[in-house]
Order: C-alpha cells, then sequence, then structure tokens
C-alpha cells in the first residue's frame, strides 16, 4: 500500500528557532500533499495544501511567512516553521493521495511530528 | 457550520460487543466520498473504510461497516466484536467533490474498550 514518511517524529527547539519536516511518499509521486496541524485531544485542521512546482495554498488564519512549504519534487514536501514559539508546538502530520482524481482514494499519512518549543 | 459533526466525545464498550460512531455531515455536493480513520496515542492516522454518495450499498471491512443514510446525511461507523486494540480515537471526514481535494476531519470520538 501507499506510504508517506514524515521525518523527524519528534522535535524539541528553542524559541526563536526555525524547525523543518520532510514529507515523502514513498511509493507513488504526489503532486499534492497536504500539512494538518492537530493540537492536544482536537481534530486535525488543514494548514496548507502543497502542490509540486508551485505556491502552496494556505488555509484562513495561516501564516505563509511563518510556515513555509516546498514542494520541490514529486515525492517530497517540506514545512519549514521559522522563528518558532511556544504556541507553534503541535502535532504536524502531512498527507498525500495516490492518483490525482480518484475520488475513492483515501488520504494516506505520515506519522507525524511533535513539535515542542521550550 | 460545520461540516463534519461527531457528537459523542467518549464512548466505551464491552470487549466483543459491537459498536456504533455517530458522524454527520453537511454538503451542497452531489459527489463526495465519507472517509473513518483510527488514531491510536502513537498519533499515526489508520484509514479503516470508505463511502462514496454514489455507493448504493453500505460500505464493510472486515469488522468495520459504515451505515451510510444519505437522506439523513449520515455515515455512522460501526465496530463488530471489539477488541482491545480498538481503543484509539476516532474521526469521521468528508472529501467534496471529486478533484485532489483535502479531508475535513469532525473532532473526533475516543472509543475505549473494555475487558
Amino acid at each position: 500500500g501507499a506510504v508517506v514518511s514524515q521525518h523527524p517524529s519528534r522535535v524539541i527547539c528553542k524559541s526563536g528557532t526555525s524547525v523543518k519536516i520532510e514529507c515523502r511518499s514513498l511509493d507513488f509521486q504526489a503532486t499534492t500533499m497536504f500539512w494538518y496541524r492537530q493540537f492536544p485531544k482536537q481534530s486535525l485542521m488543514l494548514m496548507a495544501t502543497s502542490n509540486e512546482g508551485s505556491k502552496a495554498t494556505y488555509e484562513q488564519g495561516v501564516e505563509k511567512d511563518k510556515f513555509l512549504i516546498n514542494h520541490a519534487s514529486l515525492t517530497l514536501s517540506t514545512l519549514t516553521v521559522t522563528s518558532a514559539h511556544p504556541e507553534d508546538s503541535s502535532f504536524y502530520i502531512c498527507s498525500a493521495r495516490e492518483g490525482t482524481f480518484s475520488y475513492n482514494s483515501p488520504l494516506h499519512f505520515g506519522n507525524g511530528t511533535r513539535l515542542t518549543v521550550t | 457550520a460545520q461540516k463534519i459533526t461527531q457528537t459523542q466525545p467518549g464512548m466505551f464498550v464491552q470487549e466483543k460487543e459491537a459498536v456504533t460512531l455517530d458522524c454527520t455531515y453537511d454538503t451542497s455536493d452531489q459527489s463526495y466520498g465519507l472517509f473513518w480513520y483510527k488514531q491510536p496515542s502513537s498519533g499515526e492516522m489508520i484509514f479503516l473504510i470508505y463511502q462514496g454518495s454514489y455507493d448504493e450499498q453500505n460500505a464493510t471491512e472486515g469488522r468495520y461497516s459504515l451505515n451510510f443514510q444519505k437522506a439523513r446525511k449520515s455515515a455512522n461507523l460501526v465496530i463488530s466484536a471489539s477488541q482491545l486494540g480498538d481503543s484509539a480515537m476516532y474521526f469521521c471526514a468528508m472529501r467534496e467533490g471529486t478533484g485532489n481535494t483535502p479531508l475535513v476531519f469532525g473532532k473526533g470520538t475516543r472509543l475505549s474498550v473494555i475487558a
């Protein structure tokens, strides 16, 4: 089955530093990847849609200059949290779908990255 | 308005019993898909089952079945013969349209299976 790999699984950083999270589709090409954020005991909220070779589309309320997304190849999307602050501490999880327009295809998720900003 | 509503924050079920997790949805699209995911404490999202808006039969996958009532806009997940390993968060999600669009998730239901 389709596998999405996300790295790192856990990161602790100091306030003001930047953190990069990688999301790879291992056995399929993904022209589009979706980045979600999940605060403790809450649901997954879509942050942005990452498109290979073009700019990401951000959801309302998500700062594009703070959460930089780069989708440089058909198998890799990166999310960089710039100048991280404690309120950015959260669980970040990426996802992608096999096949571009197969509406019954589920999203395959990476294992997520738990970010803690101290 | 919320697109996906899960009204049960937490549910308990005895091992080997069946349990139903509720999900209602709101969309004006004719083409849409409904998905259920399981999230254990480790955080990974595990796809369980899918139901398309045009599917006439209720979806089934092993111990999971989806009770799809289109007129009522509900897509309840039924887990039969519950196991201790079923204890997790369960999310209902919807994809609207037929393009490569993201999923919108409900708030989830925490299921606890009791021995």
